[in-house]
């Protein structure tokens, strides 16, 4: 079946540093790729998305490359900022088939940004 | 436009009690689904109406859940009897018809069984 696995946490950065938080997944064929960050006390919300091999979503300054050669979907953000401590879930949904609705969440990371 | 709305936020229950969360997707959003996270897991696909019908109820853990979504509008999510593990965060989306790609998702209601 589908699975996503991302880097653990949780992650401690000062203002201003880069952030990386790995995302890997298995799946057939070419399922989308999301970002979703849960800041506290709210819902998820989607971050970024790609939908095909080589797209690259992008929002808020954070970046994200859709790799299917080594099935990854690493989040960047070149200077994160206190306001980003937040928990941070990467996501697939299939291609299609009879699920093709679910969404497959890794673990979360859980961010937090120090002055 | 009104997001995602769940109800309750909380619930505590004793271990063989009844629960029923709620959800209120966003008005004209014909997909709906629940989602749940245990404690420090991953978030896990439980099922996914098109208006009252279920798509996909692969990710249902077993027959004490029953969901309902009875008109197409709100749904429900019933526990019965509730069991300890079943203690977590229930997660609630919904997206629009021609729109599979984001999901909405309500903030969602912990529960916790006693």
């Amino acid at each position: 079946g589908n699975s996503v696995t991302q880097m653990e946490g949780p992650v401690t950065l000062s203002e201003e540093a880069f952030l990386t938080i790995n995302c890997t997944y298995t799946a057939t064929g070419y399922p989308s790729l999301f970002w979703y960050v849960q800041y506290p006390g709210e819902g998820l919300q989607l971050l970024l998305k790609a939908t095909k091999a080589d797209d690259k979503g992008s929002n808020k300054g954070f970046e994200a490359t859709y790799r299917k050669e080594t099935t990854s979907f690493h989040l960047e953000k070149g200077s994160v900022q206190v306001s980003d401590s937040a928990v941070y879930f990467c996501a697939l949904r299939p291609a299609g088939g009879t699920s093709y609705g679910k969404l497959t969440f890794g673990q979360g990371t859980i961010l937090t940004v120090h002055p | 436009e009104a997001g995602v709305t769940q109800f309750p936020s909380h619930s505590v229950i004793e271990k063989g009690q009844t629960v029923t969360l709620r959800c209120d997707p966003i008005s004209g959003h014909d997909n709906l689904y629940w989602y749940r996270r245990v404690m420090g897991k991953e978030i896990k696909f439980l099922l996914h109406f098109v208006k009252e019908s279920k798509q996909d109820e692969s990710g249902m853990p077993n027959n004490r859940f029953l969901a309902e979504r009875t008109g197409g509008t709100y749904s429900t999510l019933k526990v019965q009897p509730a069991e300890l593990e079943d203690s977590g965060v229930y997660f609630c989306a919904s997206s629009p018809s021609q729109a599979y790609n984001e999901q909405f998702f309500g903030p969602g209601t912990r529960l916790t069984v006693l």
